[in-house]
This record gives structure tokens, C-alpha cells and sequence, in this order.
């Protein structure tokens, strides 16, 4: 059965850090990784994709890394702003097409 | 123009009814999904359909039942509600396997 984890559960940085988000998976067969972000009471929104055969994807100040041999992914944001606080969750496609979630790691930005 | 729209946003209801709660999208999209998201915000699968039909159902009670008059509506139905049932409920969807893109969510009070 395929679990997810994220590594920190939360996490404070000051503005302008660079931070690591951490997420590993324990079945490597999987389609396709998702990172999402999710603001308090509000829905889910996409920030990248990584599909199986690729190594990273990258969206502004957001790269994300797969590697499936070891069943880890990371979400890296660049010179962060207090704008990226929020839950940031990561899933994984599983073989029937949904997505498995971890826990989130909760981001604060401090101005 | 919305992508993926639910309605209602908020719903408050008394143990024992019948609810439903809509999902649409406008993607064009092939397969949608209901997602829960508890208390502790841990989210997970509950259905997905996929050219109108069902293709993975988890654990979930049958007192829910998802109802797909086109591809592009996803409802689901509440018969009976508990007061475990409060929670938050997400619809998605996707060209499968690709990216899934979630509606705002429905907060779901049961009193």
C-alpha cells in the first residue's frame, strides 16, 4: 500500500530564504508526482506535475525533483516571500489514477 | 470561467438527512474524483469516474453515492448523515493520468 510522508510538518524561515520541502513515497511504481499549495480554508491548487519519466520540473521560483529509485521528491522555493505561506502537499498518482496525499508541511514566511 | 466548480460552499445539516453536493468542470476533462479532507486535513480518495463509469471506490460507506449525469458532473449523494461525515469534500478531475485540478471544496457540518 502506498503511503506518503512530508518532512517538516511545519516550518517558520524568515524572508528571502531558500527552502527544502521534503516528501518520500514507499511503492516507486508510480505515473506521475503532484505538489500542491493550499491556503487556510481554501481549496488545492496545482503548483507542479512530475511525471515518471521526468527528473524536475520548474515554475518561477518552484523546482521540484523526482527521483523514483528512492522514493523522494523535493519542492525547492527560491528567495521566499511571506505571499508563499501556506500548507504545501505533495501526491502521488496511484494505479488507478487517484491521487495519494501526505500531511502537508505548513510554511510561514516572516517578514 | 471557472475550472472545476462545487456548489454549495458551505453546508449545515442535521444528523439522519439527505444532502448532495454538485460538481462541475469545464476542462473537458475525462475522469473526476471526490476527495475528503478530515479534521486533522489529512485528504484522501473516496471516488473516481471515468467515461461514466466507477473505477475505484475506497472503504467509503454506502450511504454515499456518487452520481455522473455527464462527463462533465460529478455529484455526490449523502444519505443518512453522521456527525463523522463533517468535513470538507473535494472534487477534482483530470485527463487521466494527468494533472488534477480541485474545485473549492465544500465545508459539510453535520449537527
Amino acid at each position: 500500500k502506498q503511503e506518503v510522508t512530508q518532512i517538516p510538518a511545519a516550518l517558520s524561515v524568515p524572508e528571502g530564504e531558500n527552502l527544502v520541502l521534503n516528501c518520500s513515497f514507499t511503492d516507486s511504481a508510480i505515473y506521475n508526482l503532484q505538489w500542491f499549495r493550499q491556503d487556510p480554508g481554501k481549496g488545492l491548487t496545482s503548483l507542479l506535475l512530475i511525471q515518471s519519466s521526468q527528473r524536475e520540473q520548474t515554475s518561477g521560483r518552484l523546482n521540484a525533483s523526482l527521483d523514483k529509485s528512492s522514493g523522494r521528491s523535493t519542492l525547492y522555493i527560491a528567495a521566499s516571500q511571506p505571499g508563499d505561506s501556506a500548507t504545501y502537499l505533495c501526491a502521488v498518482v496511484g494505479s488507478q489514477g487517484n491521487l495519494i496525499f501526505g500531511k502537508g508541511t505548513k510554511l510561514s514566511v516572516k517578514p | 470561467d471557472t475550472a472545476v466548480s462545487q456548489t454549495p460552499k458551505y453546508l449545515v445539516t442535521q444528523m439522519g438527512n439527505d444532502k448532495s453536493i454538485k460538481c462541475e468542470q469545464n476542462l473537458g476533462h475525462d475522469t473526476m474524483y471526490w476527495y475528503k479532507q478530515d479534521s486533522k486535513k489529512f485528504l484522501k480518495i473516496m471516488f473516481s469516474y471515468n467515461n461514466k463509469e466507477l473505477i475505484i471506490n475506497e472503504t467509503v460507506p454506502n450511504r454515499f453515492s456518487p452520481k455522473s449525469p455527464d462527463k462533465a458532473h460529478l455529484n455526490l449523494h449523502i444519505n443518512s448523515l453522521e456527525l463523522g461525515d463533517s468535513a470538507v469534500y473535494f472534487c477534482a478531475s483530470s485527463q487521466d493520468p494527468g494533472e488534477q485540478f480541485f474545485g473549492p471544496g465544500t465545508r459539510l457540518t453535520v449537527l
